[in-house]
Formats: C-alpha cells, sequence, structure tokens
C-alpha cells in the first residue's frame, strides 16, 4: 500500500519570503501522479499542483513549484513570494496509475502561517 | 469554485439515525469520489463511481452506502450514525478516472 508522509506539522513564515514544504512517499509503481492540495480556513481542498511521475521536468504554478525527487521518493512544494492568503493547511497526496485503483492517498498536513 | 457541489453545508443529527449526503459533479466529469476527513483519521478515501458504476472502494464502513445516477450526481449514505461518525465529507470529481480530482466544499456532519 502507499503510503505519504508530512514531517512538518506546522510552520511559518514572512510575508514575501520564499518557504518550502516536505513530502515523502513510498510506492513500488513506477508510474504514477503526485499532488499538493491546499485547504484554508473555509475547509475548501483547493489544487494547488500536479506532477506526473514519468516526467522528469519538476511542475510549476505561478508561485508554485515542486522539487520532485524519484530516487529519494521525495515530492517538496515551494512557495515563493509568500502572500497572506497563502496561510493554510496544504495536504501531499499520491494516486496510483493502476486502473480502478485512483483514489487519492493524503498526507496529515502542514499548517502553513504567514506572518503580516 | 470547484465546480462541485455538495449539500447541505451542515447537517446536525442524532446518534442511530441516517442522513442523505448528496454531491452532483463538474460538468462533464464521469468519475465521483468520496472521502471522509476527520481530526483523528484524516482524509479517507470512501468510494468511488465512474459513469454510474461502483469502481473502487476504500475504507468505507458497512452502514454507510453510495450511489452515482444516471444524471452522474451521487449520494451518500450514512445509517445507524455513531458520534465517532462525525467529520467533514468531501465529494471529488474527475472528468476521468486519471485526471485531477476537484473538490466540492464539503457537508460538516455532526452526530449529537
Amino acid at each position: 500500500a502507499q503510503t505519504v508522509t508530512q514531517s512538518q506539522p506546522e510552520m511559518s513564515v514572512q510575508e514575501a519570503e520564499t518557504v518550502t514544504l516536505s513530502c515523502t512517499y513510498d510506492t513500488s509503481e513506477n508510474n504514477y501522479y503526485l499532488f499538493w492540495y491546499k485547504q484554508p480556513p473555509s475547509r475548501q481542498m483547493i489544487l494547488v499542483i500536479r506532477q506526473e511521475a514519468y516526467k522528469q521536468q519538476n511542475a510549476t504554478e505561478n508561485r508554485f513549484s515542486v522539487n520532485f525527487q524519484k530516487a529519494a521518493k521525495s515530492f517538496s512544494l515551494k512557495i515563493s513570494d509568500s502572500q497572506l492568503g497563502d496561510t493554510a493547511m496544504y495536504f501531499c497526496a499520491f494516486t496510483s496509475n493502476w486502473l480502478g485503483n485512483e483514489k487519492l492517498t493524503f498526507g496529515t498536513g502542514t499548517r502553513l502561517t504567514i506572518i503580516p | 469554485d470547484s465546480g462541485v457541489t455538495q449539500t447541505p453545508k451542515h447537517l446536525i443529527t442524532a446518534t442511530g439515525q441516517r442522513v442523505t449526503l448528496r454531491c452532483s459533479p463538474r460538468s462533464g466529469d464521469l468519475s465521483v469520489y468520496w472521502y471522509q476527513q476527520s481530526l483523528d483519521q484524516g482524509l479517507q478515501f470512501l468510494i468511488q463511481y465512474y459513469n454510474g458504476e461502483e469502481r473502487a472502494k476504500g475504507n468505507i464502513l458497512e452502514r454507510f452506502s453510495a450511489q452515482q445516477f444516471p444524471d452522474l450526481h451521487s449520494e451518500l449514505n450514512l445509517s445507524s450514525l455513531e458520534l465517532g461518525d462525525s467529520a467533514l465529507y468531501f465529494c471529488a470529481s474527475s472528468t476521468l478516472p486519471k485526471d485531477e480530482q476537484y473538490f466540492g466544499p464539503g457537508t460538516r456532519l455532526t452526530v449529537t
């Protein structure tokens, strides 16, 4: 079974600074998908970024980028020029490429606070 | 706004009761997923439907059941409710099973 580990329960950073959230996962598969979801105080789950394991290039979405290290099974999220609206829980998630196994497996989350 | 709608937003009920949570996926999405978020268990996958058929089951209790209707909306039925069933229940949808999942706003269930 796949597992996702987020070892940083809480982090805080000054506004406009850069912060990196860590995520490691365990799988025996060679092809799969990784995601970061954001859950602000409204509790809505918002997709931030997606990475396909067969792509070597790291995904980027505006101020959000990932550092995907397949051999190390590491998938960190970097937030540049952090903004107050980035304050949220961030969940790392994994999904298999196997048919019928498309569920998301989530980590326990990192609570990020952006300090004004 | 993800385009996924869930009703009701909040539900308060007593132990032993039965409730139905409803989800309408994004337009064109064929796959629907149900997840439970609780303080002690985190985010857990419950069940997935694709184009009306059950596709995968996760940690779903026997007291819980779900279905996806021909118009692709889905319902999650929770019966014989216990205090431990209090949680935030999310529905997510994707166009095809391999695509990224978009979440609804959730239904907060409180069992008293």
